[in-house]
């Protein structure tokens, strides 16, 4: 069945790049859009950016001189790299899939930029 | 970007009322806008998709409705379940954005 799952550091210090995967399975990177999306504490949904199936990528203009998706289908797995991180970028971040909106998302990984 | 406006940023009902929930986009988006319940600690779920199309597994008393820049979220006959907090979102441009949301609460 088809699955996301999210993975990284809990805590990064302010300044320093943060890196996440998405592993998936039950289906192919090259048929199916990877998004990520975070949420601040208690705050709303923030779309980041995109793995397109074909391999091209799309950003949130707000991050996108801090921020770069990539993926390695062979591990069904897509990155996200996150530089010069503050307090705000606290956040818990998800991997969805997107078909048609997103039916498909993983449980999030919770990030806190802190020293 | 395309700005979402979600109104009213809280909704306070009763179990049994039905509700509108609106979002509205900053420029004409067809009906390129699918609507998410997340409740808390949860990740979000799909409702609706491409503004009035339904999901399996969801209760048919979710409809959605709307093309252009006007979009409403409608729950018939709100349930206990239902209080969470709603979310639109578009996917017409390539950079998709999603509306701050709307809050149902228990009045």
């Amino acid at each position: 069945q088809v699955q996301l799952k999210e993975s990284g550091p809990g805590l990064v210090q302010p300044s320093q790049t943060l890196s996440l995967t998405c592993t998936v399975s039950g289906f192919s990177l090259t048929s199916y859009h990877v998004h990520w999306v975070r949420q601040p504490p208690g705050k709303g949904l923030e779309w980041m950016g995109v793995m397109w199936s074909d391999g091209d990528t799309s950003y949130n203009s707000a991050l996108k001189s801090r921020l770069s998706i990539s993926r390695d289908t062979s591990k069904s797995q897509v990155f996200l790299k996150m530089s010069s991180l503050q307090t705000e970028d606290t956040a818990t971040y998800y991997c969805a899939r997107d078909r048609d909106g997103y039916y498909y998302w993983g449980q999030g990984v919770m990030v806190t930029v802190s020293s | 970007n395309i700005v979402l406006t979600q109104s009213p940023a809280t909704l306070s009902v009763t179990p049994g009322e039905s509700v509108s929930l609106s979002c509205r986009a900053s420029q004409s988006i067809s009906t390129s806008i699918h609507w998410y319940q997340q409740k808390s600690n949860e990740s979000p779920r799909l409702l609706i998709k491409y503004a009035s199309q339904s999901i399996s597994g969801i209760p048919s008393r979710f409809s959605g409705s709307g093309s252009g820049t006007d979009f409403t979220l409608s729950i018939n006959r709100v349930e206990s379940e239902d209080f969470s907090i709603y979310y639109c979102q578009q996917s017409y441009s390539s950079l998709y954005t999603f509306g701050a949301g709307t809050k149902l609460e228990l009045k």
